[in-house]
């Protein structure tokens, strides 16, 4: 079936540090990947939708200039959290639509700002 | 605004006892329900896409419905296994593919 290798699965980094996390689509062309957040107990919250060779569509309140999404091929798309703080410790998950079959996620990252 | 809502939050059930998670949705226009299954720490796994009011899909122990107003997952004969969260999710008609996740309902099969 569809999958999506997202990496790393865990990462802690030091305020003000950047960090990127990487989802591949592994035996399927993903030309649209979303972005979403979990909070503990909570639902998953989209970020932004990237597509390949486009800009990025973000959701309203998520900054642009802080979640910087990259598309650049049809297997790889990137976020990258830039001057990471603590608030911005979260699950992320990155998402790619599989028509009726519904859709593939990564297995997720745990991201720890200290 | 379209809505996702789950009961219960969380449910708690004995090893073979059944029950029924509810999602209840408003959307401007439902192109297709999901239900999808979470573990702790992992990414959501595809169970099933709903479509329209009186369709039933099953798998294994798990059978979801759909009616114009909400969906239901049942859990015959419920194992530990089947411990995890359950999430139910829309996709509206007419926007984009995206997604609009309910809270989830974290279930609890007790051996």
């Amino acid at each position: 079936g569809a999958v999506v290798s997202q990496h790393p699965s865990r990462v802690i980094c030091k305020s003000g540090t950047s960090v990127k996390i990487e989802c591949r689509s592994l035996d399927f062309q993903a030309t649209t990947m979303f972005w979403y957040r979990q909070f503990p107990k909570q639902s998953l919250m989209l970020m932004a939708t990237s597509n390949e060779g486009s800009k990025a569509t973000y959701e309203q309140g998520v900054e642009k200039d802080k979640f910087l999404i990259n598309h650049a091929s049809l297997t790889l798309s990137t976020l990258t959290v830039t001057s990471a703080h603590p608030e911005d410790s979260s699950f992320y998950i990155c998402s790619a639509p599989r028509g009726r079959v519904g859709y593939t996620f990564g297995s997720g990252t745990r991201l720890t700002v200290v | 605004e379209d809505q996702v809502t789950q009961s219960p939050e969380a449910l708690r059930l004995q090893e073979g006892e059944s029950s029924s998670l509810n999602c209840s949705y408003t959307v401007s226009g439902l192109r297709g329900l999901f239900w999808y299954r979470q573990d702790p720490g992992k990414g959501p796994e595809f169970l099933f896409t709903l479509y329209s009011a009186g369709e039933e899909k099953e798998k294994e122990r798990l059978k979801a419905t759909l009616t114009k107003k909400e969906s239901f997952l049942h859990i015959t004969a419920p194992k530990p296994e089947d411990s995890a969260t359950y999430l139910c999710a829309v996709q509206v008609r007419g926007g984009s593919e995206k997604l609009v996740f309910g809270k989830g309902t974290k279930l609890t099969v007790n051996p």
